[in-house]
């Protein structure tokens, strides 16, 4: 079965603060995601990579970065933290879109309050 | 646009009866459609897909879901709620060929005894 592994499953940081968000897959898959989830709202995706060191953006980018320097790995980087920031984070991972049939694997998730 | 629309938000139902849960979409291309599964502070699980043959498709947990592209639905259903199957459940699509999926907001399932 695949394994993604989210380092916190809670955090609480306080307003300006830089804050890491990491994601571990142990498949070897090349496309990696992050979701933000919101009651109401469903997930919606921020940014996701497709290897190593390529990312692209999703819907809601804004205030936040990405970092994917191995395989394995996907970092959500919030730049400078704000209430608004304050939610849960869905990471996934996924094999190549070759194997078009294959679909999105979670998380737990972190749930990330923002004081 | 594509969208993804869970007309409900809250469902009860007592252990043992049948559900149906809804989902429709707005997609330009052939679609390609999952249901979520996600139990209180979890990730979500997948319970099932559709990408291309019959329109019926059977997942786990007893679940299945039914593609009508004339409607451009794909509901879940299940025969007998377990009290287990209390969730809330994501409908999703995307292209076949693509990574981005599209989530609807979500139906959080209530059983009771």
């Amino acid at each position: 079965d695949v394994k993604v592994t989210q380092s916190s499953r809670y955090l609480v940081k306080r307003t300006g603060e830089k804050v890491f968000l990491e994601c571990v897959q142990d498949m070897d898959h090349e496309n990696m995601f992050w979701y933000r989830q919101d009651p109401g709202l469903g997930l919606r995706l921020i940014y996701f990579s497709y290897d190593v060191k390529m990312k692209e953006k999703g819907d809601i980018p804004e205030g936040y970065s990405v970092s994917r320097e191995k395989k394995e790995r996907f970092s959500l980087i919030l730049e400078s933290a704000s209430t608004n920031q304050t939610s849960m984070y869905l990471c996934a991972s996924r094999p190549p879109v070759r194997f078009s049939n294959q679909p999105q694997h979670f998380g737990d998730g972190t749930r990330l309050s923002i004081l | 646009a594509q969208s993804v629309t869970q007309p409900d938000i809250h469902i009860t139902v007592s252990e043992g009866a049948s559900l149906e849960l809804r989902c429709n979409y707005s997609y330009g291309a052939t679609p390609y459609l999952f249901w979520y599964v996600q139990s209180p502070g979890q990730g979500l699980q997948l319970l099932l897909k559709y990408f291309s043959g019959d329109t019926l498709v059977q997942g786990i947990k007893g679940f299945e879901a039914e593609f009508k592209r004339s409607q451009s639905s794909f509901n879940l259903r299940k025969p007998s709620v377990h009290w287990s199957d209390a969730a809330e459940y994501f409908c999703a699509v995307g292209a076949l060929y693509g990574n981005k999926l599209v989530f609807g907001a979500g139906t959080i399932l209530r059983v009771k005894s």
